[in-house]
């Protein structure tokens, strides 16, 4: 089955307005990141987060990471129309020596 | 800065050909992925090199195969074409294994 799964798939929100994207996964994991993506582009780095980390901050980026849950979750905050696209959860798992296993994605709109 | 180069951007081929895709990591990237994204589909792990040697392998078909060359950039060959190939393949490089992948623009392939 799926590693990272995403939720919500899709989610629309208004400019100015924190959106929250949850992730699950499966396995044990040495770190989760997340990417985004704009349409028919490449995958864009946001952030990473360590096992052994619960919360950081990069900006009006907030992610969480529970490994008991194994579950993350991706704040953004004030956001803008420009933040409209795909983001993407991905796992490196313990074991594997050089794989990112991705989740399905979730679709931001940000309605200006 | 220089990032993952991907080449061609486009192609296009038929049935039953051969296609072969080329990936610049950034230099000094000792690791690189290979992924396949197909239309609202997330991407999924093909195969992964660390300093030039194969790594791991994702649900690559045995028609694929991909090497990396002394000079670090690698290459993707895809025999007898299957209309189902037609997607998106991302090449990405990461500083060290483990951490953040940097994703080329991708290459589009479509299968006539």
């Amino acid at each position: 089955s799926q590693q990272g799964e995403e939720d919500p798939q899709a989610l629309s929100i208004q400019e100015g307005e924190n959106a929250t994207m949850n992730c699950s996964y499966k396995t044990s994991i040495n770190n989760l990141q997340w990417y985004r993506q704009n349409s028919g582009r490449g995958l864009v780095h946001l952030i990473l987060i360590r096992s052994n980390e619960r919360e950081k901050h990069s900006g009006r980026l907030r992610v969480t990471l529970d490994t008991s849950k194994k579950s993350s979750s991706l704040l953004i905050t004030a956001s803008r129309a420009a933040d409209t696209a795909s983001y993407f959860c991905a796992t490196d798992q313990t074991g594997a020596n050089s794989k990112l296993t991705f989740g399905k994605g979730i679709t931001l709109s940000v309605r200006p | 800065a220089a990032g993952v180069i991907q080449s061609p951007r486009h192609l296009i081929k038929e049935k039953r050909e051969t296609a072969t895709l080329k990936c610049y990591p950034i230099p000094r990237h000792d690791t690189v992925y290979w992924y396949q994204q197909g239309p609202g589909q997330d991407p999924q792990f093909l195969i992964s090199f660390y300093e030039k040697m194969q790594s791991d392998k994702g649900s690559i078909p045995d028609r694929f195969s991909a090497q990396q060359f002394s000079d670090y950039h690698s290459e993707l060959n895809m025999s007898s074409l299957e209309l189902g190939d037609s997607a998106l393949y991302f090449c990405a490089s990461s500083p060290r294994r483990g951490t953040e992948a940097f994703f080329g623009q991708g290459t589009r392939l479509t299968v006539v």
